[in-house]
């Protein structure tokens, strides 16, 4: 089993709907949580982090997290075409080491 | 400022020269990291450097040297590189080395020859 899971995709997602991405974690000391978003051939960039269980949304974006599950999700609302990428989510371990999931590929069709 | 900068964005080297990647950040960030990324991976940590002492080093071969000057200098010196070493060599820093965000650097495409 891998520490941080994600589903590699690609989810395509139609212009203007809801694209939801999940990530699954197996340190439950775990404390904080990232998502990046990454273009092709570019770095990644930072979208969201979350830190406490419940949703924290910022514009469009909506993290959730629920650690008794342990899983975290990102929302994307309203979803344009900019937003095709990889998104990787990211996950500090309890010993604080950052953990990769190895990313979904989003593809919203116009 | 979330600035993460990288020098050179490309590099084309052969096996048996010597290069060096530098990244700099002004953000007071007192951790910085190197990591590789190859295509359709997500990055795999090889340093991390905080209060600019190396702290950990994730078995990454001697040909790799990391190098920090100061607080806001990163540096990563390159020797007698193989080809499978070709990928995309990430900068990035954080407040602290922990539970803070990780700001990355635009990246330096290595293509080793």
């Amino acid at each position: 089993q891998k520490e941080v899971e994600q589903n590699s995709g690609p989810l395509s997602v139609p212009e203007g709907a809801i694209a939801s991405l999940n990530c699954t974690y197996s340190d439950r000391g775990s404390q904080s949580f990232f998502w990046y978003r990454q273009y092709s051939g570019k770095s990644p960039e930072l979208i969201m982090s979350i830190y406490s269980n419940g949703d924290k949304e910022d514009g469009r974006f909506t993290a959730q997290l629920n650690k008794a599950s342990q899983y975290v999700s990102l929302l994307i609302r309203d979803s344009q075409p900019s937003d095709s990428a990889t998104y990787l989510c990211a996950v500090n371990r309890s010993n604080y080491q950052l953990i990769w999931g190895a990313g979904t590929k989003l593809i919203i069709k116009p | 400022d979330t600035e993460v900068t990288q020098t050179p964005k490309h590099l084309v080297m052969g096996m048996t020269n010597k290069k060096s990647l530098k990244c700099e950040q002004h953000m007071g960030h007192r951790a910085m990291y190197w990591y590789k990324q190859k295509a359709k991976k997500p990055p795999e940590l090889m340093f991390v450097y905080s209060y600019e002492k190396l702290s950990i080093n994730e078995s990454v071969p001697s040909r790799f040297s990391p190098e920090c000057p100061n607080s806001s200098l990163l540096n990563l010196h390159l020797h007698a590189l193989q080809p499978e070493d070709s990928a995309l060599y990430l900068c990035a820093s954080s407040q602290d080395w922990g539970n803070t965000e990780a700001f990355f650097g635009q990246g330096t495409r290595l293509t080793v020859v």
